[in-house]
This record gives C-alpha cells, sequence and structure tokens, in this order.
C-alpha cells in the first residue's frame, strides 16, 4: 500500500456501464501498471505506463481503456466491452526501468451486477 | 512469451513446520524473481526477490533459491506461524525496456496452530 491509493474499495455497476478506477501514486515513481485478479488465479496485466502520455497494452486489453496526463496518476476505465468486469483490480508503481520492484495499492473490487 | 507455474495452489502446514513453494519459468532471459504475499482483501507485498547472478538468499524466516539451468525457483519459509496464512505469488521478470513481471497462480497457504 504505502503510497499508492485506489479507490473505492468496492464498487458496484450495472451492466453496459462505463465505469473508471482511480489510482493514484506520491511516490514519484515513472512507471504504472493495472492488474487484474481473478479467483484462483495469479495477476493478468491490462495496462501500464512507463512514462507521462505513454502507455502500453497488456496481455487483456480488449474492453479497457486507460490514460497516463500526469506523473500521479493512471486511471482504468472499464468499459462496456469488457465481457466479463467482475474482479479485484490492482494497481501497482515501479520506480523507473532500472528498477524491478513493483509496489501495490489495496486494490478495487469491481462488481458489474 | 513469458510463462510461470507455481505448485502446490493449495498448501496447509502445521505451526512450527516449513513451507516450501515452488515457481519454474520458461524464458531463460527473465533476470528477476520476485516472492509477494497478499492477504485477504489487500494488495500483493514483496517479501523477498532474488536476481539471476544470486543462487541463494535468506531473510530471516524466509529463504529463497533460483536454479537458472533448471529454471525453477523456490520460496522456504521455517518455523511457520498463523500470521503467515496468506497467499503467496511468484513472479519472473524480463527486461524489455522496462520490466514486464509475469505472475504465478498463487499458493493458499495455512498455517494450522
Amino acid at each position: 500500500d504505502g503510497g499508492i491509493t485506489q479507490s473505492p474499495k468496492y464498487l458496484f455497476r450495472k451492466e453496459g456501464q462505463n465505469v473508471t478506477l482511480s489510482c493514484e501514486q506520491n511516490l514519484n515513481h515513472d512507471a504504472m501498471y493495472w492488474y487484474r485478479q481473478d479467483p484462483g488465479q495469479g495477476l493478468r496485466l491490462i495496462y501500464y505506463s512507463q512514462i507521462v502520455n505513454d502507455f502500453q497494452k497488456g496481455d487483456i486489453a480488449e474492453g479497457y481503456s486507460v490514460s497516463r496526463e500526469k506523473k500521479e496518476s493512471f486511471p482504468l476505465t472499464v468499459t462496456s466491452a469488457q465481457k466479463n468486469p467482475t474482479a479485484f483490480y490492482l494497481c501497482a508503481t515501479q520506480r523507473g526501468p532500472a528498477s524491478n520492484e513493483q509496489f501495490f495499492g489495496p486494490g478495487t473490487r469491481l462488481t458489474v451486477l | 512469451g513469458e510463462n510461470v507455474e507455481q505448485h502446490p495452489s493449495t498448501l496447509s502446514v502445521q505451526e512450527g513446520d516449513s513451507a516450501v513453494i515452488k515457481c519454474t519459468y520458461s524464458d531463460s532471459a527473465s533476470n528477476y524473481f520476485p516472492w509477494y504475499k497478499q492477504e485477504l482483501g489487500k494488495g500483493p507485498q514483496l517479501i523477498i526477490d532474488i536476481r539471476s547472478n544470486v543462487g541463494e538468499k535468506k531473510d530471516q524466516r524466509i529463504a529463497v533459491t533460483l536454479n537458472k539451468t533448471a529454471k525453477h525457483f523456490s520460496l522456504h519459509i521455517t518455523e511457520t506461524q498463523p500470521e503467515d496464512s496468506a497467499v503467496y505469488f511468484c513472479a519472473a521478470s524480463i527486461n524489455t525496456g522496462g520490466f514486464k513481471t509475469i505472475f504465478g497462480a498463487g499458493t493458499r497457504l495455512f498455517v494450522k496452530a
């Protein structure tokens, strides 16, 4: 957790609605990541950003979008095109390209009804 | 791409016993291997890591070993305590001009008092 804030902790949405998950960091880390976690599975990478105004698709980017307008913020939008959006979403940061260690936020549990 | 397999998926031990979790990876270019502990409803936290130029690393009751030839790495927890109960993830990281981390599916460890 530390300097990474994800809000809200629990989020409920109706099917067909877009929803944006917040991730803010005060660690001054260059890179930020979004992962999805499903029960009994590891973390799967959705999107990542190594610098401001740049981001790359991860392994399961379909149905998601991101922006990186500020170093501190990396919001994730779950669109209606995501077929199975109910999951635990984790945001992580990394100091920079020369550093391996990732730091995780507390997560947001999204439930689509 | 990189693939990380983790075993077992569930591990139950008696307090005071040792616990061992094993992982294998596929990409020989991976050079950083972190282990994360995730408690219920929280984000993962790094507990120990090892780099490819080291065969073993120890931190109090936790140790990690790496066999690069066999592409195996393992987490060893000695003198387990109830508070060690959590989900543990191994990961392998490769530098692709920034670091991409691939996670194992996780091991749920139960330590019985």
